[in-house]
């Protein structure tokens, strides 16, 4: 596999949720706890929000939040704000010893 | 603060060679495992390398195998990416990154676009 599964686009209004999901197999995402989320304003550098499935750095705030289950894991941005608008790309490490991106999702806030 | 720096993009003919570099400050750089990460444009992310702390352990994408050299000089806190036989689908932007476990990242550099056209 070359790429995880990730839904082009999502999007919803200020104040709600919303969720990406991020589908690999068991030789990634179903195989380890290691799955990391990225926001990606183009043009600068891509900040990591979530890693080890549902960890947030320090600074990231709380309304950010991952899970996984099975060979899938899931972002969930909740109160939307205006400044959420972004890329968000999965990477999983690989039974293989390399990393697999997802191929992104464009999050627009209405 | 963490910071990495890259530095080297150009525009490269086909079959021609570049090489990369990343400055990093703000962390003890020699005990951190670094990647090489490029978006091609209007594409998505994409894994090209890594390599261990010590620069004795290297893994690479299959795409770029046999073709770039990742490497590392602990004594200046510099990751190198050589780049031979560059073809037009390697054209992207190349981050260099901090790995925080397993291979994935963490503090990402600003990117260097490196441009393969005739």
């Amino acid at each position: 596999q070359s790429v995880l599964t990730q839904p082009a686009s999502v999007s919803g209004s200020p104040g709600q949720s919303v969720t990406i999901s991020c589908t690999g197999t068991s030789s990634d995402v179903g195989g380890f706890n290691y799955v990391s989320w990225y926001q990606h304003h183009p043009g600068k550098a891509p900040k990591l929000m979530i890693y080890d499935v549902s960890n947030r750095p320090s600074g990231v705030s709380h309304r950010f939040s991952g899970s996984k289950s099975g060979s899938t894991a899931s972002l969930t941005i909740s109160g939307l704000q205006a400044e959420d608008e972004a890329d968000y790309y999965c990477s999983s490490y690989t039974s293989s010893i390399t990393v697999l991106f997802g191929g992104g999702t464009k999050l627009t806030v209405l | 603060e963490v910071q990495l720096v890259e530095s080297g993009g150009g525009l490269v003919k086909p079959g021609g060679s570049l090489r990369l570099s990343c400055v990093a400050s703000g962390f003890t750089f020699s005990s951190y495992t670094m990647n090489w990460v490029r978006q091609a444009p209007g594409k998505g992310l994409e894994w090209v390398s890594s390599i261990s702390s010590t620069g004795t352990t290297v893994y690479s994408a299959d795409s770029v195998k046999g073709r770039f050299t990742v490497s590392r000089d602990n004594s200046k806190n510099s990751l190198f990416l050589q780049m031979s036989s560059l073809r037009p689908e390697d054209t992207a932007v190349y981050y260099c990154v901090r790995v925080l476990g397993a291979l994935l990242g963490d503090y990402w550099g600003q990117g260097t676009l490196v441009t393969v056209s005739s």
